[in-house]
């Protein structure tokens, strides 16, 4: 089945820094997401990107599918951003089951 | 739309108890998941219902656990008896087939 990594596994960014966060993936995939895991538990969110690019706010994502990895972008950093990066995808024959990265931690002090 | 909702989001139990963990998804979508995560193994996916019907529980640990999906407003995580190491994170996700959204998760404590 397809495969997920993230790198870097942790990060620490002094407020105001800008960082990228990479996701690489075995296999051509239907669907990629990115989540936010905050210091509280809760998954939040941030794109669904299966290919080209988005923007919310200080955050923005891009994916190249025919390359197969996927970045977040975190600019201007806040100490809100703490906590944990997961992308997922399903894999090219949907199954509806999505595969999980292992994570980033990131870590922005102030 | 109110998102994913789960019950209780905190539950403190004792080993050989019975636990049942609730969730009703998205009005709407037509897929359900059950999560597991904790700091060892991470997220790991328990089980998914498509249209009230269970399609991979390959993620199961052992017989201890099972789950149903009686409606497609509903769906509950049983785990009996359980014990210690049962002790996580369970999140509950729904989908119409292509994004994905998470509940809050009941976080579980086997004494």
């Amino acid at each position: 089945g397809i495969q997920v990594e993230q790198s870097p596994p942790d990060l620490i960014l002094q407020e105001g820094a800008n960082s990228t966060l990479r996701c690489n993936f075995s296999d051509s995939v239907n669907n990629l997401q990115w989540f936010h895991q905050n210091p509280w538990g809760q998954l939040i969110n941030l794109f669904y990107i299966p290919s080209g690019t988005k923007q919310n706010g200080r955050l923005s994502a891009t994916t190249v599918a025919t390359e197969r990895y996927s970045l977040l972008y975190i600019s201007s950093s806040q100490t809100t951003d703490s906590g944990v990066y997961f992308c997922a995808a399903y894999g090219s024959s949907n199954t509806g089951k999505l595969i999980f990265g292992q994570g980033t931690t990131l870590q922005v002090k102030p | 739309d109110a998102g994913v909702i789960q019950s209780p989001r905190h539950e403190v139990t004792e080993m050989g108890q019975e636990v049942t963990l609730r969730c009703k998804p998205i009005s709407g979508h037509d897929y359900l998941f059950w999560y597991r995560q904790t700091m060892m193994r991470g997220l790991e996916l328990l089980i998914y219902f498509n249209n009230n019907v269970p399609i991979d529980d390959s993620g199961m640990p052992e017989d201890r656990f099972s789950a149903k999906m009686p409606n497609a407003s509903f769906s509950t995580l049983k785990i009996q008896p359980s014990e210690p190491r049962d002790s996580a994170v369970y999140f509950c996700a729904s989908s119409s087939g292509v994004e994905q959204f998470f509940g809050p998760g009941t976080r579980l404590t086997v004494l």
